[in-house]
């Protein structure tokens, strides 16, 4: 069984522009929840979809958005990027329930010059 | 206060002993409660999950849950060099499910 799928594993990016990174889970889960980690600030919560649908959402500006299709794959944007938004950008995806657990991709490492 | 809050280390023990990492979590309803271990440039790999109150053992590891404290802890036995990690203490808060939230993780080193 396949695991959480994560693309691009690298970025690098200037100042004001933009970038779309993107995210499959384990085939059968429907939950996918977005992470930045810095060494500073350790692993933030950005937002979690099921369903097409955002359920929740950490504290973030808006310039940090996203999307899931109807194959359980989900998108995160940021635009207008800053320095600070450098960091390692986790994608987890997990099953149905309360209870389940989730399972991380490798990432994708942006690098904001 | 820390949703999840565990010591940051580093906490140095001797190969062949025991490792015992902390976290307290302040969401009194939380249900779920993960364990995860990331080495250096990786990605955080799931080691244990508990739900109920008590210990639960996967070969060296044992994790222990008391939801009146609102403490978590994970035991390692036999530590070894490649334990050497940051563990991650996550819970699922019982008001948003399906937001899971991450301590800062504590940095394990085991020295030969």
């Amino acid at each position: 069984k396949a695991g959480v799928t994560q693309t691009p594993r690298y970025l690098i990016k200037t100042r004001g522009q933009q970038v779309t990174l993107s995210c499959s889970p384990i085939s059968g889960h429907r939950s996918v929840s977005w992470y930045q980690q810095t060494p500073g600030q350790g692993l933030q919560f950005l937002f979690e979809y099921f369903s097409e649908t955002q359920r929740n959402k950490g504290n973030f500006p808006g310039r940090f958005s996203g999307r899931q299709f109807s194959n359980s794959r989900s998108e995160m944007n940021v635009s207008t990027l800053e320095l600070g938004d450098s960091a390692l950008y986790l994608c987890a995806s997990s099953g149905q329930g309360r209870l389940t657990e989730a399972f991380f991709g490798q990432g994708t490492r942006l690098t904001v010059v | 206060q820390k949703e999840v809050e565990q010591n940051s280390g580093p906490l140095s023990v001797p190969e062949g002993a025991i490792a015992s990492l902390n976290c307290t979590y302040s969401d009194r309803g939380s249900q779920s409660f993960f364990w995860y271990r990331q080495y250096s440039g990786k990605s955080p790999e799931l080691i244990m999950s508990i739900y109920s109150n008590g210990d639960k053992e996967d070969g060296r590891f044992t994790a222990q849950l008391n939801k009146a404290s609102q403490y978590v802890s994970l035991l390692i036995r036999d530590s070894q060099p490649s334990d050497s990690a940051t563990y991650l203490c996550a819970v699922n808060g019982y008001s948003s499910a399906s937001k899971i939230i991450f301590g800062s993780g504590t940095r394990l080193s085991i020295r030969p």
